[in-house]
């Protein structure tokens, strides 16, 4: 079975640009969460959706925003990029109703912002 | 809100020995404890789990105690190997609100 796959791997922005990540969840898998890791804050949680419907948000402003799927891919999107946004995104799936189930990281997109 | 405290930041320690690694958190409600391990370019990695109702798990050379009354748990890895050389985290979730916090992770090295 494929792993989680993020696209792109890595990215280059300049402030006030936007930027959309992309996640595909393992086959069967219906949660994927996102999450922002950065040397200072280290693992945060941004958000999960399970069944195209966000289930649970973390402490971000608004200019983070994700979506959804029918086939459970999601997408991120920040927009009005700042310096501080620069970090690995992480996205993680599982199977299972709740996130207690395992959930699996793909890779990560690492976004830097000049 | 939920936090969750890792200790040490940085651990290194001869191949064949032991390396444990501390973790302690705030919501007494947390009733589900992953460990993660991190390698260079990776996403983390699911090594084990520990769930509110047992107080420890064992995996081969990796294993994960937990105190409930005092609110903290810890991984204990046996013989460490030179591939046991990665970050570290350990996480809790929250009763409160369904979300997975994370420590801030401990940096492990294998010296040969």
């Amino acid at each position: 079975k494929a792993g989680v796959t993020q696209t792109p791997r890595y990215l280059i922005k300049t402030r006030g640009q936007q930027v959309t990540l992309s996640c595909s969840p393992i086959s069967g898998h219906r949660s994927v969460s996102w999450y922002q890791q950065t040397p200072g804050q280290g693992l945060q949680f941004l958000f999960e959706y399970f069944s195209e419907t966000q289930r649970n948000k973390g402490n971000f402003p608004g200019r983070f925003s994700g979506r959804q799927f029918s086939n459970s891919r999601s997408e991120m999107n920040v927009s009005t990029l700042e310096l501080g946004d620069s970090a690995l995104y992480l996205c993680a799936s599982s199977g299972g109703a709740s996130v207690s189930e395992t959930q699996y990281f793909g890779p990560g997109t690492r976004l830097l912002v000049l | 809100g939920e936090n969750v405290e890792q200790h040490p930041s940085t651990l290194s320690v001869q191949e064949g020995d032991s390396a444990v690694i501390k973790c302690t958190y705030s919501d007494s409600a947390s009733n589900y404890f992953p460990w993660y391990k991190q390698e260079l370019g990776k996403g983390p990695q699911l090594i084990i789990d520990i769930r509110s109702n047992v107080g420890e798990k064992k995996d081969q050379r990796i294993a994960v105690t937990l105190n409930k009354t005092a609110k903290h748990f810890s991984l204990h890895i046996t013989e460490t190997q030179p591939e046991d050389s990665a970050v570290y985290f350990c996480a809790a979730l929250s009763g409160r609100d369904d979300k997975i916090i994370f420590g801030k992770g401990t940096r492990l090295h294998i010296l040969p």
